[in-house]
């Protein structure tokens, strides 16, 4: 089945800090998902993104399927970012494999 | 309208005892997945259906495990004999599928078995 690698695993920034996630897949998906887990254990859905660039408020997400990887940009962080980041991938119908997360921790 | 709903939100069984957990995904949904996560890792894929019907159950862990859709909406996922291993919770998710594979997912069921 696909792997799914994210990086780095944690991250802790200031408040007003810009950030970068990465993701990789060990092969080409045709569903691509990043979500925020919220400390109540809830998968918020940030973008449904399986190729071009995508834009929400402060966050905006990349995905280059060609070469298998994604990326989500998070500009000016604030506390209410923090969090488990995921991104997931699949293929067919839709089933997806998440990768391990990523944990942020946004200091004011 | 409404997201996906699960219930109950938590539930506390003693090794042994069958739990029985339910799903109820966004109206009109064709696609229903169910996932276990446990402490400090992504989720993990148990089943699909489409509609009622059951096409992927390749990720139910052991056949203690049992998911049914009957009527292609509610879905209810039952643990017979529970486990220890068990402990983690469970998340529904459903997906409109015609236009796209977006999955929404439901808040979870934290089972812990004692």
């Amino acid at each position: 089945g696909i792997q799914v690698e994210q990086s780095p695993p944690d991250l802790i920034l200031q408040e007003g800090a810009n950030s970068t996630l990465r993701c990789n897949f060990s092969d080409s998906v045709n569903n691509l998902q990043w979500f925020h887990q919220n400390p109540w254990g809830q998968l918020i859905n940030l973008f449904y993104i399986p190729s071009g660039t995508k834009q929400n408020g402060r966050l905006s997400a990349t995905t280059v399927a060609t070469e298998r990887y994604s990326l989500l940009y998070i500009s000016s962080s604030q506390t209410t970012d923090s969090g488990v980041y995921f991104c997931a991938g699949g293929t067919s119908y839709g089933k997806l494999t998440f990768g391990q997360g990523t944990i942020l921790t946004v200091h004011p | 309208g409404a997201g996906v709903s699960q219930s109950p939100r938590y539930k506390v069984a003693k090794r042994g005892q069958d739990v029985a957990l339910r799903c109820d995904p966004i109206s009109g949904h064709v696609s229903l997945f169910w996932y276990q996560q446990a402490l400090g890792q992504g989720p993990e894929f148990l089943t699909y259906f489409q509609n009622e019907a059951q096409l992927d159950k390749s990720g139910l862990p052991s056949d203690r495990f049992f998911a049914e859709r009957p009527e292609g909406s509610v879905s209810t996922l039952k643990i017979q004999r529970t486990q220890q291993e068990d402990s983690a919770v469970y998340l529904c998710a459903s997906s409109i599928r015609r236009v796209s594979y977006e999955q929404y997912f439901g808040p979870g069921t934290r089972l812990t078995v004692t």
